[in-house]
């Protein structure tokens, strides 16, 4: 089956622990994403690649980091996660040309 | 500068009756756009899209939505509302003309219907 798998979907941690939301898919996408969602703020990007090696901010970067070392995987690091950062996360992709966006079922996370 | 706005946090609709959830855009060129549907404990689901042609697009589960390129909307429809389209409404829009492809997402419509 096609599809964006994140893990954890669920995780309580405490500030300053560092922790890595794993992303993969299995559809031989070039472009991935991150997003958060906040209520009444829809969904904003975090950090975007368009292909392997290649990343780039979106428009909430600061706090996190990326990498695309496959085009398969691309994990979303907090190296020191703050409670601002608690937040239900998704991870997406897409084919080259393609316009529509997979999505993963999301990642719960909750900064003590 | 890409926005959407989709000015209802919420709308309530009884079973049978017609639903409609706003959304209006700004984009610097021509606009892709999108709707996507996200139900509890779920990731958000594509619903339908306009990209070019008949500006009427029909999408899954009954939905349709109508681009107004004057008026720089793109409301989605249903004719008669089901209990289970009750989920969180988002809609989206890329330039068309933009190399990067990025999707910007409106803040999302609660659309409950009740029995």
């Amino acid at each position: 089956e096609a599809q964006v798998t994140q893990n954890p979907r669920y995780l309580i941690t405490v500030t300053g622990k560092k922790l890595t939301v794993t992303c993969s898919q299995n559809m031989n996408h070039e472009y991935m994403s991150w997003y958060r969602q906040d209520p009444g703020l829809g969904l904003r990007q975090i950090y975007y690649s368009m292909n392997v090696e290649v990343t780039d901010k979106g428009d909430v970067p600061e706090g996190y980091k990326v990498s695309r070392k496959e085009k398969r995987n691309f994990p979303l690091i907090l190296e020191s996660p703050s409670p601002n950062q608690t937040s239900l996360y998704f991870c997406a992709s897409r084919g080259t040309g393609a316009n529509v966006l997979t999505f993963g079922a999301g990642s719960r996370l909750t900064v003590l | 500068a890409q926005s959407v706005a989709q000015p209802e946090d919420q709308v309530n609709v009884a079973e049978g009756n017609p639903l409609t959830v706003k959304c209006t855009y700004s984009v610097s060129g021509n606009p892709y756009l999108f709707w996507y549907v996200q139900y509890p404990n779920r990731g958000l689901q594509f619903l339908l899209k306009y990209i070019t042609g008949d500006n009427l697009v029909k999408g899954s589960y009954g939905f349709e939505a109508e681009f107004n390129k004057s008026q720089t909307s793109f409301h989605l429809k249903k004719p008669s509302a089901l209990v289970s389209d009750s989920a969180l409404y988002f809609c989206a829009v890329r330039d068309r003309g933009s190399t990067l492809g990025r999707l910007y997402f409106g803040r999302g419509t609660q659309l409950t219907v009740w029995p």
